[in-house]
């Protein structure tokens, strides 16, 4: 398995714009997460899955951000619309269900800058 | 919800040197406690972890203790190498596992050659 897989690796926007992010889980883990890694926040959990249905979105910052995963395979966070204060680098992870090990493999991340 | 704190935020040792890093969790509930290594420029990645029911493990030459009265459980590294130069997570998570983990702010360690 090559692993989780996010694109872009690299996102370089101008404040307003609308950047989405992909996220590919690793096959046959049920469980996606977003994070979102700051030097003085460190690493925040935005939103989690559970079976394509989300579970917890507590972590997303503001009506600007939304997620989808519309099958087991593929997940979107999108933010419309960005700010400098989003630049980030953002990581997806997932998980396999019970019996699986509760070790979260998580994906090379996408680096956003907004000017 | 689950407050995980952790430190110290930054640590340097020599190489050869242990290092210890702490943290404490807030729910009592919570029963994992991974900890993940991140190196410059990569994604974090699972190096250990612990369940309550049990209160040390270790892994060649890193261990973990479990303290659940305190809620305290740490992560010690003997004998560091540069290559051991990373930042590191702790976690807390309830159910085993199997719902959200939430992390500390990290730790970034540097063992001088």
């Amino acid at each position: 398995d090559a692993g989780v897989i996010q694109s872009p690796r690299h996102e370089v926007t101008e404040m307003g714009q609308e950047v989405t992010l992909r996220c590919k889980p690793i096959s046959g883990h049920n469980s996606l997460f977003w994070y979102r890694q700051t030097m003085m926040r460190g690493l925040e959990l935005l939103i989690y899955f559970n079976n394509n249905v989300p579970i917890d979105d507590s972590g997303m910052p503001e009506d600007r951000f939304s997620a989808k995963m519309p099958n087991a395979s593929f997940s979107t966070l999108k933010i419309q619309p960005s700010e400098p204060r989003d630049s980030a680098v953002y990581f997806c992870a997932s998980r396999g269900g019970q019996g699986m090990g509760n070790e979260q493999f998580f994906g090379p991340g996408t680096r956003l800058t907004v000017l | 919800g689950e407050n995980v704190e952790q430190h110290p935020s930054t640590l340097s040792v020599q190489e050869g040197d242990s290092a210890v890093i702490k943290c404490t969790y807030s729910d009592s509930a919570s029963n994992y406690f991974p900890w993940y290594k991140q190196e410059l420029g990569k994604r974090p990645q699972l190096i250990i972890d612990i369940r309550s029911n049990v209160g040390e493990k270790k892994d060649q030459r890193i261990a973990v203790t479990l303290n659940k009265t305190a809620k305290h459980f740490s992560l010690h590294i003997t004998e560091t190498q540069p290559e051991d130069s990373a930042v590191y997570f702790c976690a807390a998570s309830i159910n085993g596992g199997y719902q959200k983990v939430t992390f500390g702010i990290g730790t970034k360690l540097q063992v001088i050659p």
